[in-house]
């Protein structure tokens, strides 16, 4: 059983669009974080989320933890090719991390 | 500072033999952790290392499956005999301090991951 679902699974987009990526649970989390994978390589963080109701902006990228500290999401502004990538979201609890499935978001020119 | 490194890169090995990964976490780093992404799922946690302790190894799959961080630096990650349901991509996290669980927002770095396959 999966403890983090994450949509969609995969996202494909134009260019200037925005999109969002959910995360939802069942569990508590002490924290929530979201990752970026290119391939090849391991994941990288892209931001920390660890109180309920909390908003975090990194340039066009928006996070959200929910009240609960169960849920996340994930909003770009006006995607980018650069943005293309698989985002991960990871719920933390005792040191160890809960991965999502992952969302490839492909962002077209 | 050099990031978290994996060795090696890719291994493919028959069912029945024996592999050792390597992770070589960021220096100065007390904690550190296995993770596996197998075919079509989900990255899953495997261990967690507390210097040279084992912290946590309740995501290790079998009695098949042998990590060990002599000294407390780097750590090795062996698998014998392999299985087919092995193969996947083995990745290695490491993250500073150990706070006893204090602390909530420990980001973890990680490696570029060792891509296995059991034939």
């Amino acid at each position: 059983t999966q403890l983090l679902e994450q949509s969609p699974q995969f996202l494909s987009i134009q260019e200037g669009e925005n999109l969002t990526v959910y995360c939802n649970s069942s569990s508590v989390f002490s924290s929530l974080q979201w990752y970026r994978q290119e391939p090849g390589e391991g994941p990288v963080l892209l931001v920390t989320v660890v109180t309920g109701g909390e908003v975090k902006k990194l340039k066009r990228l928006t996070f959200q933890f929910g009240d609960a500290r169960k849920d996340s999401s994930l909003h770009i502004t006006a995607a980018q090719p650069g943005d293309t990538g698989l985002y991960l979201c990871a719920g933390a609890r005792d040191y160890k991390l809960s991965f999502g499935a992952g969302t490839t978001v492909t962002v077209r020119a | 500072e050099a990031g978290v490194t994996q060795f090696p890169s890719h291994s493919v090995i028959e069912k029945g033999q024996t592999v050792t990964l390597r992770c070589d976490p960021i220096s100065g780093h007390d904690n550190l952790y296995w993770y596996r992404r197998v075919m079509g799922k989900e990255i899953k946690f495997l261990l967690h290392f507390v210097k040279e302790s084992k912290q946590d190894e309740s995501g290790m799959p079998n009695n098949r499956f042998l990590a060990e961080r002599t000294g407390g630096t780097y750590s090795t990650l062996k698998v014998q005999p392999a299985e087919l349901e092995d193969s996947g991509v083995y990745f290695c996290a490491s993250s500073q301090d150990w706070l006893g669980g204090r602390s909530r927002t420990d980001t973890q770095y990680f490696g570029p991951g060792t891509r296995l396959t059991v034939l």
